[in-house]
């Protein structure tokens, strides 16, 4: 059974500082995704990891994927209060057809 | 495009009453599906369709039923409805080919409570 695991579960941060979100995943897959969620809303599609050694970024944000490590990791620039969300990632196991989910990382940022 | 839609957004059920609930999407995605999300445990699959007429499980498929007679369709049925079942449900469609291959797209989710 496919268990993907995200670190940490919440994380507090002072605006400005930098910081690391992991995801570790127990089976194979090139092909990860990045979610962000805001408190009642749906998921917002951040990044779409799908080869070894891929690195996508987008303003203060960036994601990469380790397939051999089994280890995709968002890193957090320069954090500013909007980036507070629930972020999630996801390891695709059947070609768009199944996505198994992290718990998520709650992030706030503090102005 | 409107992308994927839901109905309704917000449902209370008492235990034992069956619905349905609506996922439409009009991009012409060939692949659905259907997630719970309860809050510390991400979101779980239920169940989803590589296409018209083929539905399979995922992993938490018990007490829904799905059917997916169009492209554009895919409802997700309560039998029974019980406390267990509350939960946000979010529908999703996903495509293949392109730099994106298999994104998911999200719905707006729909908020049941059971009880």
């Amino acid at each position: 059974e496919l268990k993907v695991e995200q670190n940490p579960l919440f994380l507090s941060m002072q605006e400005g500082k930098n910081y690391t979100i992991y995801c570790n995943y127990s089976t194979t897959s090139d092909r990860l995704y990045w979610y962000r969620q805001d408190p009642g809303k749906s998921l917002e599609s951040l990044f779409v990891l799908l080869s070894n050694g891929a690195v996508k970024q987008e303003g203060r944000l960036m994601a990469s994927l380790d397939t051999k490590a089994r280890l995709s990791t968002l890193h957090i620039t320069a954090a500013v209060h909007d980036l507070s969300a629930t972020y999630f990632c996801a390891v695709d196991v059947e070609y768009g057809n199944k996505l198994v989910f992290g718990a998520g990382t709650i992030l706030r940022v503090k102005s | 495009n409107a992308g994927v839609t839901q109905t309704p957004k917000f449902q209370v059920l008492k235990t034992g009453q069956s619905m349905t609930l609506q996922c439409a999407q009009d991009m012409n995605h060939e692949y659905m599906s259907w997630y719970r999300q309860d809050p510390g445990m991400g979101l779980r699959l239920i169940h989803y369709s590589v296409g018209a007429g083929i539905t399979d499980q995922g992993e938490v498929p018990n007490g829904y039923n799905v059917s997916r007679s169009t492209t554009e369709d895919f409802p997700l049925r309560l039998l029974s409805a019980a406390p267990s079942q509350t939960s946000v449900y979010f529908c999703a469609s996903s495509y293949s080919g392109g730099g994106r291959s298999y994104e998911q797209y999200f719905g707006p989710g729909t908020r049941l409570t059971v009880t």
